[in-house]
């Protein structure tokens, strides 16, 4: 299963709404994770199971989607969300997205 | 409190065998459910799945990669491993294990730089 992010890019303003966005190629069957990747760090699991919110993650973090479309929502964007987000499915064998990089407008 | 560390060469030449341990604690490779996987990212871009070791030595490899790709474990050490064959430069990366927790990695390792270079 191939994923596709968009956008790659992604300019904010603190306190903004933001989506980002995931496309399989074939059904996911929700088996898909999001993952925060910050500078220099190793990718941290924010989502699992398309909703279900890691221990410790903010509640600002939210994650939705069926079928082959998810979606990563912040509510409210903080400077600390600077980040690289990748999603990941689990469903048919294992494949990353290409990433967004969501920064500070 | 789970933790992962990788080690290896951190350069090593064309043709050669890289060698990676993954040292873990905080949870047991013999548990139902259990798993430990490889990723690898390149400098400045994305993921790529390597390779998976489950808790009953079930292994899954990346189809594009499988014929060089070696995973196994020793529970009574807590440690994973892997292995690429005949490295070139394009498996010059960051490497990183995870642990595998209700199908998905939830901790992983600060990652281990490689440098393949002659």
């Amino acid at each position: 299963i191939q994923l596709t992010q968009s956008p790659s890019l992604l300019s904010a303003s603190v306190g903004d709404r933001v989506t980002l966005s995931c496309e399989g190629s074939q059904n996911i069957n929700n088996y898909l994770a999001w993952y925060q990747q910050k500078l220099g760090e190793a990718p941290k699991l924010l989502i699992f199971n398309t909703n279900s919110l890691q221990t410790g993650i903010p509640s600002r973090f939210s994650g939705s989607g069926s079928g082959t479309d998810y979606t990563l929502t912040i509510s409210s964007l903080q400077p600390e969300d600077v980040a690289t987000y990748f999603c990941y499915q689990y469903n048919n064998g294992w494949t990353f997205g290409g990433g967004t990089k969501l920064e500070l407008k | 409190q789970v933790t992962l560390k990788e080690s290896g060469p951190g350069i090593l030449q064309p043709s050669q065998t890289l060698s990676l341990t993954c040292t873990f604690s905080g949870f047991s490779l013999s548990t139902y459910g259990m798993g430990v996987g490889w990723i690898r990212q390149p400098s400045g871009k994305g993921l790529e799945w390597l390779a998976n070791i489950w808790w009953d030595d079930d292994k899954y490899y990346n189809p594009s990669l499988k014929n060089r790709l070696t995973i196994s474990k020793d529970t009574s050490t807590s440690q994973a491993f892997f292995k690429i064959s005949t490295v070139d430069t394009t498996d010059t990366a960051t490497y990183y294990c995870a642990r595998i927790s209700r199908d998905v990695m939830d901790a992983w390792g600060q990652g281990a730089s490689v440098t393949v270079s002659s």
